[in-house]
């Protein structure tokens, strides 16, 4: 059964630092891209960051390039986004997803973690 | 304001049959490229509910059907049940952002 389990998340002050972790379980993770996405309080989804399965691909949403970074260690089956210079605006549940192969749709989502920044 | 549009909410009563629109433009469901549709219940996880514009993975019902045409696609629920009240986000992507997914603002479906 695929799984997928973010953790990191918390209360940050303005300006400060976290970082999200999603371990993955029940597929072969280096086989898949993954991508966070979040939902900030009553708004949409909205895509953050993107990694192919060996990292050669990286892309970010205009709204954190610069302050976001996205790794992977496939070793140990878990995605990782650093989130520097964090805003007000971050505040969201942040999810990983699988990109099902070959293709920009989602597959299977964790369960989310909530970042809130706080002045 | 989200790149796809959709209406904030629609609703139903139990058995009847709703549809959600989902409408782009020219540079991405105009442009051919696929529609999703995920199901989003409070407090949980979005769950794909529709891939490739009218196909359903594993599990999901057949009272859940998708389709696309030209700058838009829909997604029809029939024979509504209760569970079915959930949150439904349309998904796409788009040419003219930077390997940008594009989502609907979200559809409330309410069951009366």
């Amino acid at each position: 059964e695929v799984q997928l389990v973010e953790s990191g998340g918390g209360l940050v002050q303005r300006g400060g630092s976290l970082r999200l972790s999603c371990a993955a379980s029940g597929f072969r993770f280096n086989y898949y891209s993954m991508i966070w996405f979040r939902q900030a309080p009553g708004k949409g989804l909205e895509w953050v960051s993107y990694i192919s399965g060996r990292s050669e691909t990286i892309f970010y949403a205009d709204a954190v390039k610069g302050r976001f970074t996205i790794s992977r260690d496939n070793a140990k089956n878990s995605l990782y986004l650093q989130m520097n210079s964090l805003r007000d605006e971050d505040t969201a549940v942040y999810y990983c997803a699988r990109a099902a192969g070959g293709s920009n749709y989602f597959d299977h989502w964790g369960q989310g973690t909530l970042v809130t920044v706080s002045s | 304001q989200s790149v796809l549009t959709q209406p904030p909410s629609v609703s139903g009563a139990p058995g009847q049959r709703v549809t959600i629109s989902c409408t782009g433009s020219s540079s991405n469901i105009g442009a051919g490229y696929d529609v999703h549709w995920y199901q989003k219940l409070p407090g949980t996880a979005p769950k794909l509910l529709i891939y490739g514009n009218d196909n359903r993975p594993s599990g999901v019902p057949d009272r859940f059907s998708g389709s696309k045409s030209g700058t838009s696609a829909s997604l029809a629920i029939t024979g509504l049940q209760a569970e079915d009240e959930a949150d439904y986000y349309c998904q796409s992507y788009d040419s003219s952002l930077s390997g940008d997914v594009v989502f609907g603002g979200g559809t409330k479906l309410t069951v009366l």
